[in-house]
């Protein structure tokens, strides 16, 4: 069975700081996986989607980059965050095949003050 | 581009009392239309997907076709309950961006007063 671990599951930090979000999935060979992110009360915001290791392709622009440095391995960073970071992030995969679905994570809070 | 449209951003609703929440979509190609579920604190789970003209997608009693003429696929439960309190996204992936990118509406929170 495929599972999804996202760590950490909050975080508090500080604006400037740097964040490192990850994401591993099991039990899936070369998944399709997201990066999400929800405002408080929002709806779902595509940030980054990979389809293989090394490749990642940017859907909105919010000062955040992410990589994929294994098959099942998808980190979302930042080097200084910003107020308008604060959310919940999800991570999610897919087969990118006809009629796949897309499974999330538990996701993380974060929280920047 | 390719984009999904819900109405009602708040439903309340007393327990039987029936459900509908109201999804468009707009899509180059011919996409797979999704319902998910999120509780609060939670990742958002598939409730079901339908991927032709005129499939019935259904789950826990809550059910959606997709219309293709009218690009809808509308939620139904006969009869909710309070655990069905959570929020509802409608959601597509197309053919046409290689199933790759998956749009979703605004969200739908329901609450269901026992």
């Amino acid at each position: 069975a495929q599972t999804i671990h996202q760590w950490p599951v909050a975080e508090i930090k500080a604006v400037g700081s740097p964040l490192s979000l990850g994401c591993t999935i099991k039990g899936k060979s070369s998944p399709n996986l997201y990066w999400y992110w929800q405002a408080t009360g929002g709806t779902l915001q595509q940030l980054f989607y990979s389809i293989t290791v090394g490749q990642v392709e940017s859907v909105v622009q919010l000062n955040l980059s992410a990589s994929r440095p294994k098959d099942d391995q998808f980190i979302l960073s930042t080097e200084k965050l910003l107020l308008s970071h604060s959310g919940f992030y999800l991570c999610a995969w897919s087969l990118g095949v006809s009629q796949n679905t897309l499974y999330f994570g538990a996701g993380t809070r974060l929280s920047v003050l | 581009g390719d984009s999904v449209t819900q109405t009602e951003g708040q439903v309340a609703l007393s327990e039987e009392d029936f459900l509908t929440i109201h999804c468009n979509y707009s899509a180059s190609g011919y996409p797979t239309l999704f319902w998910y579920v999120q509780y609060p604190g939670e990742g958002p789970q598939l409730l079901f997907r339908a991927s032709r003209d005129k499939e019935k997608g259904s789950s826990r009693g809550f059910e959606a076709t997709y219309d293709k003429g009218t690009t809808s696929f509308h939620l139904r439960k006969a009869s909710v309950q309070e655990s069905d309190s959570a929020v509802y996204y409608c959601a597509l992936s197309d053919r046409g961006t290689g199933y790759q990118n998956f749009y979703f509406g605004k969200g739908t929170s329901l609450t269901v007063i026992p």
